[in-house]
C-alpha cells in the first residue's frame, strides 16, 4: 500500500551541488509531476509527465531536469543547487492527468541549499 | 492565466461547529475543482473532485459545492472536530487545457478546531 514514495525526506546541500530527488509510485499511474511549495507562493508546477518517455515544462522548470525512463519513477534532478531552490518538493500522481483524476502526493522532500 | 485565491487565510474555530471554507477561480473554463488537506509536514491528501458538470459533492461530513459561471467553489464541514486541524486547498486544471494540464493551487485555509 505504499502509494507514491519520495526520497530522502530531508536534504541540505551546498550552493553548486548536484543531486536527484526520488519519486517512485506503484499504482501504474501514467501521469506524474513534481510542485515545489513555498511560503507566500503555494504550489508550482516544475515538470510533469504524461507516460514513460514524454515529459514537459510546467511553471517554474528553470534549474531543474527530469526524464521518464519507466512508468514507476519520476526522478527531479537539480543540476546546480542554488538558494532559491530551498523548498519542500511534492511528486504526484494519477491514471490519468489532473483534468480526470485527484492527484495522489507523496510526503515530500525538504530540501535546504546553503 | 488561472488564479484561485482561498478566503479566508486561516480560521480557528470551537469543536462542534459548522465551517465554510471559499475557493475562487478567474477563469470559469475548468474541467474539474479537487479540494485537498495538508497535515504539517506531510503531502496532500485527495478530499473531493467536483467535475465541472457537477454542483456537488460529498464525503462523509464534507460538502463541496461548484459554482463555475461566478468563478466559486466552498467546502462545508460538518461538526468540526480537532481532528480536522489541517490546511485545506482547493485546486484547478490549467484553463483551457487537456486532460493532462496543470493544476493551479489556491495559497490554502489553516483551519484550527479547538477541543
Amino acid at each position: 500500500n505504499a502509494g507514491v514514495t519520495q526520497t530522502p525526506k530531508f536534504q541540505v546541500l551546498k550552493t553548486g551541488q548536484s543531486m536527484t530527488l526520488q519519486c517512485a509510485q506503484d499504482m501504474n499511474h501514467e501521469y506524474m509531476s513534481w510542485y515545489r511549495q513555498d511560503p507566500g507562493m503555494g504550489l508550482r508546477l516544475i515538470h510533469y509527465s504524461v507516460g514513460a518517455g514524454i515529459t514537459d515544462q510546467g511553471e517554474v522548470p528553470n534549474g531543474y531536469n527530469v526524464s521518464r525512463s519507466t512508468t514507476e519513477d519520476f526522478p527531479l534532478r537539480l543540476l546546480s543547487a542554488a538558494p532559491s531552490q530551498t523548498s519542500v518538493y511534492f511528486c504526484a500522481s494519477s491514471r490519468q492527468g489532473p483534468g480526470n483524476q485527484p492527484q495522489h502526493f507523496g510526503d515530500g522532500t525538504r530540501l535546504s541549499i546553503l | 492565466k488561472q488564479e484561485v485565491t482561498q478566503i479566508p487565510a486561516a480560521l480557528s474555530v470551537p469543536e462542534g461547529e459548522n465551517l465554510v471554507l471559499n475557493c475562487s477561480f478567474t477563469d470559469s473554463a475548468i474541467y474539474n475543482l479537487q479540494w485537498f488537506r495538508q497535515d504539517p509536514g506531510k503531502g496532500l491528501t485527495s478530499l473531493l473532485l467536483i467535475q465541472s458538470s457537477q454542483r456537488e459533492q460529498t464525503s462523509g461530513r464534507l460538502n463541496a459545492s461548484l459554482d463555475k459561471s461566478s468563478g466559486r467553489s466552498t467546502l462545508y464541514i460538518a461538526a468540526s472536530q480537532p481532528g480536522d486541524s489541517a490546511t485545506y486547498l482547493c485546486a484547478v486544471p490549467n484553463a483551457g487545457g487537456t486532460s493532462y494540464g496543470k493544476l493551479t493551487f489556491g495559497q490554502g485555509t489553516i483551519l484550527t478546531v479547538h477541543p
